[in-house]
């Protein structure tokens, strides 16, 4: 099973508006950590945003807030007033404390529309 | 530098031929990884290195890929005889260490690797 899943390849999003870019993820161990990055066109990946699964509260920077479902296992970036510079590809990605590795979602690519 | 920092930021070779990626990680993180990115996709996970500790080598595609890190800091990551598959964006990041729970990576600008 895929352990992070973005069903959205492409969203389109009217300047000032709010987005929800989806985020499901698979794990059976209780503790983890959930990360959002944004890779423009020009290629670096940018770290935007992180949730522990064990934090009472959803995390929130600036424009950027996370809709943590847990019971669900959906971890939802909302970026709000979106602005022209947000055009990018978002990422949302896992860590378990067993493992090395983080786990990487396919993707989202925003468009935001003037 | 502040940030993770790569070279060459592009690689044109011919198949074949060996290449060789660096990777700077940030100050003091003793955590560091290395990715591949192709065109489109996801980030594919290729090798994990923390401190002194045996390298996690499990992403890695196939025997041609191999990588080093000297002295806890900067790493190699060596594509011998590359095929044209290989090519793809090689990205590096790296991170405090392995029991923070709040462990984020800070990604390089990466290496476009394009194979003739």
């Amino acid at each position: 099973a895929q352990k992070i899943t973005q069903t959205q390849p492409g969203m389109f999003v009217q300047e000032k508006e709010a987005v929800t870019l989806d985020c499901t993820y698979d794990t059976s161990d209780p503790s983890y950590g959930l990360f959002w990055y944004k890779q423009p066109s020009s290629g670096e990946m940018i770290f935007l945003i992180y949730q522990g699964s064990y934090d009472q509260q959803n995390a929130t920077e600036g424009r950027y807030s996370l809709n943590f479902q847990k019971a669900r296992k959906s971890a939802n970036l909302v970026i709000s007033a979106s602005q022209l510079g947000d055009s990018a590809m978002y990422f949302c990605a896992m860590r378990e404390p067993t493992g090395n590795q983080f786990y990487f979602g396919t993707g989202t690519s925003l468009t935001v529309i003037p | 530098g502040a940030g993770v920092s790569q070279s060459p930021s592009n690689k044109v070779t011919e198949k074949g031929k060996d290449v060789e990626l660096r990777c700077d990680p940030i100050s003091g993180h003793t955590a560091l990884y290395w990715y591949r990115q192709s065109l489109g996709q996801g980030l594919e996970f290729l090798i994990y290195f923390q401190g002194n500790s045996a390298p996690d080598k499990s992403g890695l595609p196939s025997d041609r890929f191999s990588a080093e890190r000297t002295g806890g800091s900067v790493s190699t990551l060596t594509i011998q005889r590359t095929q044209q598959e290989d090519s793809a964006v090689y990205l590096c990041a790296s991170s405090l260490g392995r029991n923070l729970a709040k462990n984020i990576q800070y990604f390089g600008a990466g290496t476009r690797l394009s194979v003739l």
